[in-house]
């Protein structure tokens, strides 16, 4: 079974400039979570969607992201304009549901786009 | 507030070594704990859950226990190996699946 995919794995950008990671989660996982990870810290959850529902952006800096799961698959974070501050990486995981059972809800983490703020 | 405290910061140990990871929470509700490894550059993947019933759970070299009573977790980890580099992440489940992460344990093995 294919884990979830990021990318890209790397970026670097000015601040004020604008960026875009793209996540393709584990087929058939209805939940797909966005995490940003600051350095030294533990994920943070920025937005919970439910099929291309959002079940949860209370954490979103909707200022300046933004988020998309058209269809129900992938997905894509953006953050425009960035600042210094935005400097992380950004974690995107999936779950087969967002509730139920243990199996249901566990999350699988993809290898994550480390974002260089300069 | 929901919290995650890991102890220690980070570890060094030497290869063959055992070790043990700490856990405190104050989090409500309870419904799961787990702990997660992070190898550099990579996402974390799970170790073990364990609900508020179970005390102990195994994988491998990895135990992890749960006093729910005084909300402390630990991961034991037996005759570590250079691949057991790498931060360990200790998350508590509130339910819905909302979790609360902690900063982690950045553990390294020496040969």
């Amino acid at each position: 079974e294919a884990g979830v995919a990021q990318s890209p794995r790397y970026k670097i950008i000015e601040k004020r400039q604008s960026v875009a990671f793209w996540c393709n989660p584990i087929s058939g996982h209805a939940t797909l979570y966005w995490y940003q990870q600051i350095l030294g810290q533990g994920p943070k959850l920025l937005i919970q969607f439910q099929n291309n529902g959002v079940v949860d952006d209370s954490q979103l800096p909707k200022d300046r992201f933004s988020a998309e799961r058209l269809k129900g698959v992938d997905s894509t974070l953006k953050i425009q304009p960035a600042k210094l501050e935005d400097s992380a990486v950004y974690l995107c995981a999936s779950s087969l549901r967002g509730g139920g059972t243990e199996l249901d809800n566990e999350q699988f983490f993809g290898p994550g786009t480390r974002l260089t703020v300069l | 507030k929901n919290q995650v405290e890991q102890s220690p910061q980070s570890l060094i140990i030497l290869e063959g070594k055992n070790c043990t990871l700490q856990c405190n929470y104050t989090v409500s509700p309870f419904s799961n704990l787990r702990w997660y490894k992070q190898d550099t550059g990579r996402g974390p993947v799970s170790l073990t859950i364990m609900t508020f019933s179970e005390n102990t759970k195994s994988n491998g070299r990895y135990t992890a226990t749960l006093d729910a009573d005084t909300k402390q977790s630990s991961l034991h980890i037996t005759a570590s190996q250079l691949s057991d580099s790498a931060s360990y992440i200790c998350v508590v489940s509130l339910g819905g699946n909302k979790l609360v992460f902690g900063a982690g344990t950045i553990l390294r093995v020496k040969s």
